[in-house]
């Protein structure tokens, strides 16, 4: 079945750690996304791609950082400059995204917390 | 300006219509979508509508839109336990890529 996986489904960071949140889809969309979730707020973009080896940040990416060197996988790297990490993170995929109803596919999300 | 408000939480009886409301600043939107975020999960598409709409049904879901006060809402008619989660509404800005501004979510409760 085609779809976007994340993993880990829970992740704890220590301080002063970078860490790698995976995201990878069978869709075969272009682009790509990161969301930032926090409780009672609306979801954020931190960055995205419309097409494999090119990104764009979003507006809260400070802190994170992403590749794209595949067209499949889109992985987000919260390095120890993000001072508040802990959120839900979801990753979407869509087609090329240049229209204005290119639907998003979301993956299951990613819980990271602070130890 | 990019801001999309919903209310925080709504709570229906099983059986009730649900109305979850939505307001955006933004009225060169061209598209405006409603999701659904199950606990722990991603946000699913429900339903979306084009700006020179004023409703569309599909199914128990009904969308209002207003363009003129930008207030879009979502009707669940015969509301089941199985739609306790949050609703997010979202619009599209015409920025050269598929830029959703999402709102806050309004979370759902069901009771029987």
């Amino acid at each position: 079945d085609g779809g976007i996986t994340q993993s880990p489904k829970y992740l704890f960071r220590k301080e002063g750690q970078n860490v790698t949140l995976s995201c990878e889809q069978n869709l075969n969309h272009d682009a790509m996304y990161w969301y930032r979730q926090d409780p009672g707020q609306g979801l954020r973009l931190i960055y995205y791609s419309q097409i494999v080896n090119d990104f764009q940040k979003g507006d809260i990416a400070e802190g994170y950082s992403v590749s794209r060197e595949k067209k499949e996988s889109f992985p987000l790297t919260v390095t120890s400059a993000q001072k508040n990490p802990t959120a839900f993170y979801l990753c979407a995929s869509s087609h090329r995204g240049r229209t204005t109803n290119e639907k998003l596919f979301f993956g299951s999300g990613t819980q990271l917390s602070v130890l | 300006g990019e801001d999309v408000e919903q209310s925080l939480f709504l709570s229906v009886r099983e059986g009730d219509s649900s109305v979850i409301n939505c307001t955006y600043t933004d009225s060169s939107s061209t598209y405006l979508y409603w999701y659904k975020q199950e606990p722990g999960a991603g946000l699913q598409l429900l339903t979306y509508i084009f700006s020179n709409m004023d409703m569309k049904q599909d199914q128990r879901l009904t969308v209002l839109l207003n363009k003129k006060d930008k207030h879009l809402s979502l009707r669940i008619a015969d509301t089941q336990t199985g739609d306790s989660a949050i609703y997010f509404c979202a619009e599209s800005m015409d920025t050269g890529f598929q830029k959703l501004v999402f709102g806050t979510g309004t979370r759902l409760l069901v009771s029987p």
